[in-house]
């Protein structure tokens, strides 16, 4: 069974560009959700979707949006990029309501 | 605001001794609980997950949760190098509610 993929795996953007990233869950896993993880913050929820709906939602500026498709798919994007979005981008899968998170190898985006 | 607490860390321990970690949480009507461990340059991967109080153990890894005192425990018997990583502490509430991490705790085994 294939695992979590994330495009892309690395990205450079400068301020005020936008970045759209993409996760592919696990064969299955309807609910899919987003993570920003920083040395500072540690990991961060961002949102999570499932069924394509947002189901939860952290606590991030509007900048920060996301979508999930009819085959789980899920794209999340950051409009007007700052300095401090930099950071590891992590999606995860799982099944259900189950806590057991199955994450990607992640998107590393940094803002110059 | 849920929390969740760790101490960062880093714990070193001595190869073949048992490292204890420990973790925190805020909110009383929390469910689930779960230890990820994320190496370094990887993506967090789930190694224990614990429901009831009491302790849950898995190989070397013994989980152990006291709802009262809003505190959960990981404990590695006979610490390899292989088991330095950062450990991640997450806490779920009931329902369909997501999942909220520590900031994790650093683990260095020392050969």
């Amino acid at each position: 069974k294939a695992g979590v993929t994330q495009t892309p795996r690395y990205l450079i953007k400068t301020r005020g560009q936008q970045v759209t990233l993409s996760c592919s869950p696990i064969s299955g896993h309807r609910s899919v959700s987003w993570y920003q993880q920083t040395p500072g913050q540690g990991l961060q929820f961002l949102f999570e979707y499932f069924s394509e709906t947002q189901r939860n939602k952290g606590n991030f500026p509007g900048r920060f949006s996301g979508r999930q498709f009819s085959n789980s798919r899920s794209e999340m994007n950051v409009s007007t990029l700052e300095l401090g979005d930099s950071a590891l981008y992590l999606c995860a899968s799982r099944q259900g309501a189950s806590g057991e998170l199955f994450f990607g190898e992640g998107s590393r985006l940094t803002v110059l | 605001q849920k929390e969740v607490e760790q101490n960062s860390g880093p714990l070193s321990v001595p190869e073949g001794a048992i490292a204890s970690l420990n973790c925190t949480y805020s909110d009383r009507g929390s469910q689930s609980f779960f230890w990820y461990r994320q190496y370094s340059g990887k993506s967090p991967e789930l190694i224990m997950s614990i429901y009831s109080n009491g302790d849950k153990e898995d190989g070397r890894f013994t989980a152990q949760l006291n709802k009262a005192s809003q505190y959960v425990s990981l404990l590695i018997r006979d610490s390899q190098p292989s088991d330095s990583a950062t450990y991640l502490c997450a806490v779920k509430g009931g329902g369909a509610d997501g999942l909220t991490f520590g900031k994790g705790t650093h683990l260095i085994i020392q050969p």
